[in-house]
């Protein structure tokens, strides 16, 4: 079936670091990749999409890029701050419809100043 | 953006008790939520998917008539663990999506631990 494998954390980075935390699909078709945050005390928050390949999701700095032909939807950022620590989840749905989400472990990232 | 709500966000009970988990979709109409489970430094699994008007269709391995729920309105499902034991702890969410194909909004989770 359809899984999401992604980084295991926790990731520590100083303030300014370059992140990257990797997450790769499996999936038959073509579906949809999503990066989601969960700060500390708070539910899910999608922080971008991409719907096709070479799609480039970005929002708050970061950015993701689905590549079909590695199966991977990598998130980026070029500087992070302290705010950024929290909880970050690489998920796809299978198909456009109204599905539930896969996802993958999750990556603690922890940002000090 | 659209929001969810879930109550309560933190529930201790004791073993062989009920508890009821609410979903709500605040500013939109959900047909769809969705429940899921999610483990300590673990991934979310699905739980089951809540069809308002009709009867949630559940994950296999999933107990539906432990884990009871109900869609009763386009705004509103509810999660109850019945009977519930200490394996039944668990971090809790639930998400809704205002239309078919849209972006899954989730609420902030509840946290159960059964003494």
């Amino acid at each position: 079936g359809d899984s999401v494998t992604q980084m295991e954390g926790p990731v520590t980075l100083s303030e300014e670091a370059f992140l990257t935390i990797n997450c790769t699909y499996t999936a038959t078709g073509y579906p949809s990749l999503f990066w989601y945050v969960q700060y500390p005390g708070e539910g899910l928050q999608l922080l971008l999409k991409a719907t096709k390949a070479d799609d480039k999701g970005s929002n708050k700095g970061f950015e993701a890029t689905y590549r079909k032909e590695t199966t991977s939807f990598h998130l980026e950022k070029g500087s992070v701050q302290v705010s950024d620590s929290a909880v970050y989840f690489c998920a796809l749905t299978p198909n456009s419809g109204n599905t539930p989400l896969v996802f993958g472990k999750g990556t603690r990232l922890s940002v000090i100043a | 953006g659209a929001v969810v709500s879930q109550h309560p966000s933190r529930v201790i009970c004791k073993s062989g008790t009920s508890v009821k988990i609410e979903c709500r979709s605040l500013d939109f109409q959900a047909t769809t939520m969705f429940w899921y489970r999610q483990f300590p430094k673990k991934s979310l699994m699905l739980m089951a998917t809540s069809n308002e008007g009709s009867k949630a269709t559940y994950e296999q391995g999933v107990e539906k008539d432990k884990f009871l729920i109900n869609h009763a309105s386009l705004t509103l499902s509810t999660l109850t663990v019945t009977s519930a034991h200490p394996e039944d702890s668990s971090f809790y969410i639930c998400s809704a999506s205002p239309q078919t194909g849209a972006i899954q909004y989730f609420g902030a989770g509840t946290r159960l631990s059964v003494l």
